[in-house]
């Protein structure tokens, strides 16, 4: 079974400063994953997705990913934080193969960015 | 064009009662899902169809929860004999495709089902 691991539910930070938040995930096969973002009262948006090929991906908004399977981890970072990334962000698993519709989403970080 | 859409945005039902959830999906797309988000939690698979069929109903919690998509379109969640602890925000989302390489998922802005 699969499973994913958000470290942190509530990431605080000030506008200009790296964003970082965590992401494990147990497969027991190749995965395929995702970042996603919610807005208040708004449906679940990707950010950006690792299927095969590069393990850094970029995304929308200027966050980026990097999958390392040694470490079992798809950290999202951002250099610099604007006011507008306030939000609540999912990491979320499937597999690479015939049910890779089937997500699976860990608990959620809420990101607040301080001016 | 137009997104996922979803109706009611809330619901209030009284514990026991029967509800339906409708989830309108992109148009075209010919697979669609349905998920459950509880407080403090992310989404939780409940069911995907590809067009009219339910290929996968493995995450309903029980049998007083089923859905339809008759005509490939529109899809209807029904709960019977809600229980408080179905209380969450119900999501769907449709995609392209369910088959072969990776849809995007794209998710409706949820129904807010409060049991009291």
């Amino acid at each position: 079974a699969q499973s994913v691991t958000q470290l942190g539910s509530h990431v605080s930070v000030s506008e200009g400063a790296l964003v970082l938040l965590r992401c494990n995930y147990s497969s027991s096969v190749p995965p395929y994953l995702f970042w996603y973002v919610q807005y208040p009262n708004q449906g679940l948006q990707l950010l950006l997705k690792y299927t095969t090929g590069a393990t850094l991906v970029k995304g929308i908004n200027g966050f980026e990913a990097e999958f390392k399977k040694s470490e079992t981890s798809f950290h999202l970072t951002k250099p610099s934080a604007h006011m507008s990334d306030a939000a609540e962000y999912f990491c979320a698993v499937s597999d690479l193969g015939g049910s890779n519709y089937k997500l699976t989403f860990g608990k959620g970080t809420l990101l607040t960015v301080n001016p | 064009g137009a997104g996922v859409s979803q109706t009611p945005s809330n619901k209030v039902t009284e514990k026991g009662k029967y509800v339906e959830l409708r989830c309108d999906p992109i148009s075209g797309h010919t697979a669609l899902y349905w998920y459950r988000q509880s407080l403090g939690q992310g989404p939780e698979f409940l069911i995907y169809f590809q067009g009219t069929g339910a290929a996968d109903d493995s995450g309903l919690p029980n049998d007083r929860f089923f859905a339809v998509r008759p005509e490939g379109s529109v899809s209807t969640l029904k709960i019977q004999r809600t229980e408080r602890g179905d209380s969450a925000v119900y999501l769907c989302a449709s995609s392209p495709s369910g088959t072969g390489d990776y849809n995007e998922q794209f998710f409706g802005p949820g129904t807010r089902l409060t049991v009291l």
